[in-house]
């Protein structure tokens, strides 16, 4: 099993539309919890923190359920710039060091 | 302001040839660093990390190396390439007092072993 699963899509929306991504990891001691995006051919840059309260940025909702070991992504009235894939990080503690561990990303083409 | 930066951009190089990737961070000192892979409609695989110069961690056996001869220097090496090695290679930095902030990555290396 994958230490991070996400549903590789593509989710194909019109502009306007409200989706969401979903997102399992593995680790139950993972504390931290992220996501990025990344557009085709570029590095990630981070998008927002999820934090266990749930956090809004704007258009973007994310939302952590530890029990569930599970996380979301929501996007409303969705715009063409957002077309990207979305990738969910959690952190992993080993070897005395953290490290953040990426999912394979959720492809989000949003059209006209 | 902190800055990472990463080349080459593309490199395409014959099998058993050597490599060598550079990434440096500007205004900062101390910078966790690592060096992350992503193949092809792959997810990013952790390949090093460094907690300081000459600490050099690797997550994977493979056919690459990393070294820390500066702070503010991450190198990535080979000694001979295979043409599974082709992907792209991100570097990656975070403050030293929070290492597990939010990564801030370079441009990338778009590497295609021929």
């Amino acid at each position: 099993r994958k230490e991070v699963e996400q549903d590789p899509g593509p989710f194909n929306v019109p502009e306007g539309a409200t989706v969401a991504f979903n997102c399992t990891y593995s680790n139950s001691a993972s504390q931290s919890f992220f996501w990025y995006r990344q557009d085709c051919r570029k590095e990630p840059k981070l998008l927002m923190s999820v934090y266990s309260s749930g956090n809004e940025d704007g258009r973007f909702t994310a939302q952590l359920n530890r029990a569930s070991q599970y996380i979301s992504l929501l996007i409303r009235d969705s715009k063409l710039s957002d077309s990207a894939t979305y990738l969910c990080v959690v952190n992993r503690f080993s070897g005395g060091y953290n490290k953040l561990i990426f999912g394979a990303g959720t492809r989000l083409a949003v059209h006209p | 302001s902190q800055t990472i930066h990463q080349w080459p951009a593309t490199l395409v190089q014959p099998v058993g040839s050597p490599l060598s990737l550079e990434c440096t961070v500007e205004g900062t000192s101390n910078p966790n660093l690592y060096w992350y892979r992503q193949a092809a409609g792959r997810g990013l695989q952790l390949l090093f990390y460094s907690v300081g110069i000459g600490q050099i961690s690797s997550e994977v056996p493979q056919n690459l190396s990393a070294s820390r001869p500066q702070d503010r220097q991450f190198i990535l090496s080979s000694k001979k390439l295979l043409l599974s090695d082709s992907g792209f290679y991100l570097c990656a930095w975070t403050p030293l007092d929070r290492p597990i902030s939010g990564y801030t990555f370079g441009s990338g290396t778009r590497l295609t072993v021929v």
